[in-house]
């Protein structure tokens, strides 16, 4: 069956623009997984959706990102007023139920000018 | 919460050689124990997990070991090939969060 999609693959944006990236998990999924991993870097966890439950945003770096699941499907992580140090890979992951193997993402690589 | 280390950060072995990548973790409460492997410019891919009921788990040329009471996991690659060069990422999950990595460690296989 189809993987994990997020659109788009690359994204080049101005210091100061919003960008929008958009993440598809495996169908069925019910928890979804936000993370974003500098250049030779680890993975840094941002934002956990699970089912209906209120998401866990502890890992956000701060008030200018955000992220939202609609319907328990698609998600969208925002990023207003971007900075450089923005510019990463962006990946999103989803598990059955949350306590399982996640499967990730081709990622988004934003890059700030 | 959770805080996962993972040593080396670089690894070089010669092709045939075994190599050994250990991660340390923090959270008692951690039970589900992944690693991934990410070649570059792709995405990571899981290359097998272990639970914490479970002292060891194989699969052809990798495996993985578990001491909870140390609370460290190793992953064992044998007879390594050119193939397995990537950067790996050992992870820990308390069940109660997403999952948190360690820092990664690039393995280069020498021919």
């Amino acid at each position: 069956g189809a993987g994990v999609s997020q659109s788009p693959s690359n994204k080049v944006t101005e210091k100061g623009k919003d960008v929008e990236l958009r993440c598809d998990p495996i169908s069925g999924h019910t928890a979804l997984y936000w993370y974003r991993q500098s250049l030779g870097q680890g993975l840094e966890f941002l934002i956990y959706f699970q089912g209906n439950s209120a998401p866990d945003k502890s890992g956000l770096p701060s008030d200018r990102f955000s992220a939202e699941r609609t319907g328990g499907s698609v998600s969208t992580l925002t990023i207003q007023r971007t900075q450089q140090e923005d510019s990463a890979v962006y990946l999103c992951a989803s598990s059955p139920t949350g306590q399982e193997t996640q499967y990730f993402g081709p990622g988004t690589r934003l890059l700030v000018l | 919460g959770e805080n996962v280390e993972q040593h080396p950060s670089t690894l070089s072995v010669q092709e045939g050689d075994s190599a050994v990548i250990k991660c340390t973790y923090s959270d008692s409460a951690s039970n589900y124990f992944p690693w991934y492997k990410q070649e570059l410019g792709k995405r990571p891919q899981l290359i097998i997990d272990i639970r914490s009921n479970v002292g060891e788990k194989k699969d052809q040329r990798i495996a993985v070991t578990l001491n909870k009471t140390a609370k460290h996991f190793s992953l064992h690659i044998t007879e390594t090939q050119p193939e397995d060069s990537a950067v790996y990422f050992c992870a820990a999950d308390t069940g109660r969060r997403a999952l948190t990595f360690g820092s990664g460690t690039r393995l280069q296989v020498q021919p």
